[in-house]
């Protein structure tokens, strides 16, 4: 079985400030992938990174960050100096190789106060 | 399209009426997925489509459940009986081949069975 949490439900920021999100996973699989995806209040899903289970280097683009701990089962996404416009739901999923579908977590709320 | 087209964008029934939502992938992706999420919920799994290949029904959570994709593109996900717990968003991904690839969502469709 395969198991996406994001224990943050929702988080609270001002804007200019660093903000953390967590995603824990768990798989038997040895090769998978990990995504963000960022739902704003458009509802439309978009598509932040993936990551494969043999690459644990970090990755910086721009403002957003994302750190692979593999012993730890952590796939965890920053912000740095957060605005307004990055508020909305961030989703961490998983693929297993034999897995035909996304598994998602329940998703963090961010909010961004400018 | 540029991007992957669902409609209708809301949809309001009686329970017990059958609904039809359909769901047009990007040009030349041959896989499509149905997801749905419930207020406030992460991404249910519905249905896998996968080129001509039978399709991961795997998700679909009874048999008043069911989709098709004609001509490998196009798809069409039916509820028959509606419940009132079917009231969510349905959301239609596709990509270009396999699922541990990066997805391009739909905005979705919100059924509201009363």
């Amino acid at each position: 079985a395969q198991k996406v949490t994001q224990a943050q439900t929702e988080i609270s920021v001002v804007e200019k400030e660093d903000v953390t999100l967590d995603c824990v996973y768990e798989t038997r699989d040895t090769t998978y992938y990990l995504f963000w995806y960022k739902q704003p209040p458009s509802g439309e899903l978009v598509f932040l990174i993936r990551r494969n289970s043999f690459d644990e280097q970090n990755e910086i683009s721009g403002r957003y960050s994302w750190n692979f701990q593999k012993s730890t089962s952590s796939f965890n996404f920053t912000i740095t100096a957060s605005q307004v416009v990055d508020s909305a739901v961030y989703f961490c999923a998983l693929s297993a190789a034999g897995r035909r579908a996304l598994t998602f977590g329940s998703g963090t709320r961010l909010q961004v106060q400018p | 399209g540029a991007g992957v087209s669902q409609s209708p964008s809301n949809k309001v029934t009686e329970k017990g009426k059958d609904v039809e939502l359909r769901c047009d992938p990007i040009s030349g992706h041959t896989a499509l997925y149905w997801y749905r999420q419930s207020l406030g919920q992460g991404l249910e799994f519905l249905i896998y489509f996968q080129g001509n290949s039978a399709p991961d029904k795997s998700g679909l959570p009874s048999d008043r459940f069911s989709a098709e994709r004609t001509g490998g593109s196009v798809s069409t996900l039916t509820i028959q009986r509606t419940q009132q717990e079917d009231s969510a968003v349905y959301l239609c991904a596709s990509s270009l081949v396999r699922q541990d690839e990066k997805l391009f969502f739909g905005s979705g469709t919100q059924l509201s069975v009363l």
